[in-house]
């Protein structure tokens, strides 16, 4: 089983829906991180948590602690938004300051 | 643009040839990351390195290593390039390198062995 889960694997949406990506983790971590991988290849950081909430435009992340779990929103989802959504945790006893991967969110959104 | 360079972009080569990828960290950050991503694997972490020292290896085959100058740009060494080495190299930078610090990534070099 892979220390970091993420669902669903690809998800396919209508411009303006509001979108859920899930992350699950099993190990103990300092921080998580959601980041985004455009069709080009490049990664953008989009959020690091230790707690709560946070929110950019219209992202929004979110992390439960007590049950190892973050959310992923995206408002008024827009064409732009297509692309690949990796969450990734830091900070465990044994992983330090490096990041451990999911294995991506495929989301397309269509006009 | 997250302010960390990589070169080349794209690189092709052949099987048993070795191929050095660069990388510079934005301005002030002292700790380097190189991650692998393969279709079949995902991606993966292979070394860090912090203010010129080794910090942390993953998964990294005995045929790549890396370094980090005193100017703080790193390099990533591969040698004995086989086809499943063909994958994504990217660099990522922090400013201090600790459990929960962002990550700024590069753009990639592409690697294609044939």
């Amino acid at each position: 089983k892979n220390e970091v889960e993420q669902s669903p694997q690809n998800l396919t949406a209508q411009e303006g829906e509001f979108i859920t990506i899930n992350c699950s983790y099993s190990v103990g971590i300092s921080a998580l991180h959601w980041l985004q991988q455009h069709p080009g290849g490049g990664i953008v950081s989009l959020f690091m948590l230790s707690s709560g909430k946070k929110k950019h435009g219209r992202l929004i992340a979110t992390i439960n602690i007590q049950e190892k779990h973050s959310s992923l929103h995206i408002t008024a989802s827009h064409p732009r938004d297509s692309a690949v959504y990796i969450c990734a945790v830091s900070g465990g006893e044994t992983s330090g300051s490096r990041l451990t991967f999911g294995e991506g969110t495929q989301l397309t959104v269509n006009p | 643009d997250s302010g960390v360079t990589q070169t080349p972009k794209h690189l092709i080569t052949a099987t048993g040839q070795r191929v050095t990828l660069r990388c510079s960290p934005r301005s002030g950050d002292l700790s380097v990351y190189w991650y692998q991503q393969s279709l079949d694997q995902g991606l993966q972490f292979l070394i860090q390195y912090y203010n010129g020292e080794e910090r942390a290896k993953g998964n990294i085959l005995e045929r790549f290593s890396a370094q980090q100058f005193p100017d703080l740009h790193s390099e990533l060494n591969l040698s004995s390039l086989e086809l499943g080495d063909s994958a994504l190299y990217f660099c990522a930078s922090s400013t201090d390198g600790t459990r929960a610090n962002e990550q700024f990534f590069g753009p990639g070099t592409r690697l294609t062995v044939l």
